[in-house]
């Protein structure tokens, strides 16, 4: 089974807008953290946000929050008033605290951004 | 700070060709790992390594090698290049994973490799 699902591969936002990039897990350590992560075309892996399995509210950094529903396994980024730089993949990850050191990444949701 | 720094950034191979692409940190980090990332499937671990001296298989071992003999280096060879090994390749390296502390990936700018 796949632990990490992203079920969008490709999204369109109009510029100012609000959107929603969909990630669904699977586990069954109780203890584990979500990230995710933005490529842009030039390549590199920008880290955006993190979550922490027993962490009580959503995580924000900045215009991204983490929608974060633990009993549906679900760790979905908003983006608010999106920007055209904000024109990218997007990856889902996580890293399971007991059971190895490893991340697993989802196959990614690009975004393109509309003016 | 440099981080993670791959070297090559690009490099095209001949089928057979062997080649070894180096990743350095300068963060101390315990954790290394070479992932490859092809079209529609995101990044696939390919080795990892929780310390000097130490190496595992991730997702998709084979036709790959490693080795980590010194804490801030972590090699990754092909002996025998392959078509199928035509990929970007990520280096990340992380700290020592603690509780549920935000131990992220730093990800190297990655390597384009072609085999033909």
């Amino acid at each position: 089974a796949q632990k990490i699902t992203q079920t969008q591969p490709g999204m369109f936002v109009q510029e100012k807008e609000a959107v929603t990039l969909d990630c669904t897990y699977d586990t069954s350590d109780p203890s584990y953290g979500l990230f995710w992560y933005k490529q842009p075309s030039s390549g590199e892996m920008i880290f955006l946000i993190y979550q922490g399995s027993y962490d009580q509210q959503n995580a924000t950094e900045g215009r991204y929050s983490l929608n974060f529903q633990k009993a549906r396994k679900s760790a979905n980024l908003v983006i608010s008033a999106s920007q055209l730089g904000d024109s990218a993949m997007y990856f889902c990850a996580m890293r399971e605290d007991n059971t190895g050191n490893q991340f697993y990444f989802g196959t990614g949701t690009s975004l393109t951004v509309i003016p | 700070n440099a981080g993670v720094t791959q070297t090559p950034k690009f490099r095209v191979l001949k089928t057979g060709q062997s080649m070894t692409l180096l990743c350095a940190q300068d963060m101390n980090h315990e954790y290394m790992y070479w992932y490859r990332q092809d079209p529609g499937m995101g990044l696939r671990l390919i080795h990892y390594s929780v310390g000097e001296g130490t190496t595992a298989k991730g997702e998709v071992p084979d036709g790959y090698n490693v080795s980590r003999l010194k804490k801030q280096n972590f090699l990754l060879g092909l002996e025998s290049a392959a078509p199928s090994q035509t990929s970007v390749y990520f280096c990340a390296s992380s700290q020592r994973l603690s509780g549920t502390a935000n131990y992220g990936y730093t990800f190297g700018s990655g390597t384009r490799l072609t085999v033909v």
